[in-house]
């Protein structure tokens, strides 16, 4: 059974860095062709991807917001982290994670539950 | 970044009735778009993947077509629990993008 589950912090101040785990189950992201991606979505918009990272450690951004973003993954403790610096008030979204599976690595097929953070002082 | 556009933004249809909407992009994108539902306060779900491949378990009700710059995904025998919003997502870049959305009423 394939499960994600995104945590991390619910509130964030402006300008701090914002991270989030994805745990996840029921697959493994050293398998080829394997990738895990996040996407965000803010109060009544639409959805917006974020970054993916690879089995093979590949790892690909949103242009608009590569500056800000780190991908990285923790393959012993299923686990694939995400960090984002300079939050600002703009950055309040529910943050996803989703399983591409292979062999294309083109479509999400299990997602997590989502992760409402919102950045306030 | 790859753009797509979709269209309705918005509609609304009766029980039964069948709905089309469209996904538009600028640039080729082969077939490598697809089409997820999301109700309410949940998670999207998958339905359609590389333009015409229904998702294990989605009902044969939702079809997708098209290739290149112009797809459709088509929901006939409309059922009270299609009332969602609809978005697709391209995977011919590297760079994956979404849709604005297509917000669903049935009424």
């Amino acid at each position: 059974q394939v499960t994600l589950r995104e945590s991390g912090p619910a509130l964030v101040k402006p300008t701090q860095t914002l991270t989030l785990t994805c745990t996840f189950s029921g697959f493994s992201l050293s398998t080829s062709g394997m990738c895990v991606s996040w996407v965000r979505q803010p109060p009544g918009k639409a959805l917006e991807w974020l970054a993916r990272i690879d089995w093979d450690d590949g790892k690909h951004y949103s242009t608009s917001l590569k500056t800000r973003l780190t991908i990285s993954k923790d393959t012993s403790k299923n686990q694939v982290v995400l960090t984002m610096t300079n939050m600002d008030p703009e950055d309040t979204a529910t943050y996803y994670c989703a399983r591409t599976p292979p062999p294309s690595s083109s479509w999400y097929d299990y997602w997590g539950r989502g992760i409402l953070v919102t950045v306030s002082s | 970044d790859i753009q797509l556009t979709q269209s309705p933004a918005s509609l609304s249809a009766s029980v039964g009735d069948s709905v089309t909407i469209t996904c538009r992009t600028r640039q080729s994108i082969s077939v490598y778009l697809q089409w997820y539902r999301q109700k309410p306060g949940k998670a999207p779900e998958l339905l359609i993947y590389v333009a015409s491949s229904l998702q294990s378990g989605v009902p044969s009700r939702f079809s997708g077509s098209g290739s290149e710059t112009d797809f459709t995904l088509t929901i006939s025998s409309l059922q009270p629990e299609d009332s969602a919003t609809y978005y697709c997502q391209q995977s011919y870049s590297p760079v994956h993008t979404f849709g604005q959305g297509t917000k669903l009423e049935i009424k």
